[in-house]
């Protein structure tokens, strides 16, 4: 399996908190991709890196901000969380077209 | 618009019986095309994949899936389910000028009942 890790791997929070999720990887992959994933739409495409500090949106970026200071971190904020933000988190990671995803963090927001 | 699209939300097969899944996309070229299964509770797993040459791929578990460009689509197979192929299968589609960013299909639940 991809060395790629998330944490947290659950969280609770409450609505207007800020949140940030962690994506670590291994592999020195160049790409970092963040995705959520919500019953009947798949996984959505939140933001991308395709370097450190090189990062673009994604098809839901609003209400999210993304960072990536070293090659192996992709950082996941959510500057003021709403009930909407309720999803699984999933990261992946690539040096091409192939994707390798982390085990996700499901988080809740109350 | 580009798009993903898997017709059949949820689907149930017997034991032992063929099983085939849908998959069209709309896409000006010819995308990185891929299945993934995921298993209750679990992460993203790679099936298989399609880049180009051999347009009938075989992947892991079993799984087959061909591509068809005259019809935009990259249906999967099984000749025969066990039931610990009950999970939820997605269609994902890629651009190398787009970053590789994956488009996913909303997923296909299979159900395998005995």
């Amino acid at each position: 399996d991809a060395g790629i890790t998330q944490s947290p791997r659950h969280k609770v929070t409450e609505t207007g908190t800020p949140v940030t999720l962690r994506c670590h990887q291994t592999e020195n992959h160049r790409y970092m991709y963040w995705y959520r994933q919500d019953p009947g739409h798949g996984l959505r495409l939140i933001h991308y890196s395709y370097g450190v500090k090189d990062t673009d949106k994604g098809e839901v970026s609003d209400g999210y901000s993304v960072s990536r200071s070293k090659t192996e971190d992709f950082l996941l904020t959510l500057e003021s969380a709403t009930s909407s933000q309720t999803s699984v988190y999933f990261c992946a990671i690539s040096e091409g077209p192939e994707q390798y995803f982390g085990p996700g963090t499901r988080l809740t927001v109350t | 618009a580009q798009s993903v699209t898997q017709p059949d939300i949820h689907i149930t097969v017997s034991e032992g019986a063929s099983l085939e899944l849908r998959c069209n996309y709309s896409y000006g070229a010819t995308p990185y095309l891929f299945w993934y299964v995921q298993s209750p509770g679990q992460g993203l797993q790679l099936l298989l994949k399609y880049f180009s040459g051999d347009t009938l791929v075989q992947g892991i578990k079993g799984f087959e899936a061909e591509f068809k460009r005259s019809q935009s689509s990259f249906n999967l197979r099984k000749p025969s389910v066990h039931w610990s192929d009950a999970a939820e299968y997605f269609c994902a589609v890629a651009l190398r000028s787009n970053d590789y960013k994956l488009s996913f299909g909303a997923g296909t639940t299979v159900t395998v009942r005995a």
